[in-house]
């Protein structure tokens, strides 16, 4: 069964610079496996953020940007936004099938 | 605007069946991939299914195989998600999402979702 990794929990301070990541336990992400990272907060519904790697949705704040970093993708918030506290989440595919990491909780403090 | 809006959900016995919707509007619905996501109580996503523009091609997370169905109307602009044998591990938040979206760019191709519902919970329980 494939496992695709987050970091649980970060805490970045406003203004502050943050990078998550996301590791397959197949291996290297690499562009092949499209990538996607989702904002969701709470009682609210996922939001695309970013797709295949590194491409920005019309609505995405251009502060958010995704990267291919050591064999994981990457979502880095370059100036965090009080307003980026959330709980973020990659998706990796596998072929036919489509794999959601565990999740990252995004503290502003 | 882009609509997704899902019903159907409930509370049903283990065991039991149901039958999820999801009503687009505001996209030419048949022109796109659709999906199912789940999200257990305080839990992460899980991608459930995902069904093909003309409803030719379908995919499952292996726990659903044979017990849940996708499927689409055109002529409607809705997706459906068939439960049956329904376990108490199935209890979720179930979105529909436009996705995952295909298309080939100039330097390879490119795939993304976008678009979600706000959800409806089913909960799986005596």
């Amino acid at each position: 069964q494939t496992v695709v990794t987050q970091e649980p929990s970060l805490t970045v301070s406003p203004g502050g610079t943050v990078t998550l990541t996301c590791a397959s336990s197949t291996g290297a992400v690499t562009s092949g496996y499209y990538p996607n990272w989702f904002q969701q907060k709470p009682g609210q519904a996922p939001r695309a953020l970013i797709y295949s790697t590194n491409n920005k949705h019309s609505w995405t704040p251009a502060r958010f940007s995704g990267s291919l970093l050591g064999g994981k993708a990457a979502l880095t918030l370059s100036g965090v936004q009080p307003e980026d506290e959330a709980e973020y989440y990659c998706l990796v595919y596998y072929g036919g099938a489509l794999v959601f990491g565990g999740g990252t909780k995004l503290t502003v403090l | 605007e882009v609509q997704l809006v899902e019903s159907g959900g409930g509370l049903v016995q283990p065991g039991g069946s149901l039958r999820l919707s999801c009503a687009a509007s505001g996209i030419t619905f048949s022109r796109f991939w659709m999906s199912w996501v789940r999200q257990a109580p305080g839990k992460g996503l899980e991608w459930v299914a995902n069904i093909k523009e003309d409803g030719s091609e379908t995919s499952y997370v292996d726990s659903v195989k044979g017990r849940f169905t996708i499927f689409r109307d055109n002529a409607k602009n809705s997706l459906y998600l068939q439960m049956n044998s329904l376990k108490a591990e199935d209890t979720a938040v179930y979105y529909c999402a436009r996705g995952p979206t295909y298309y080939y760019g100039g330097s390879g191709y490119y795939s993304y979702f976008d678009y979600w519902g706000q959800g409806t919970l089913v909960t799986v329980s005596s």
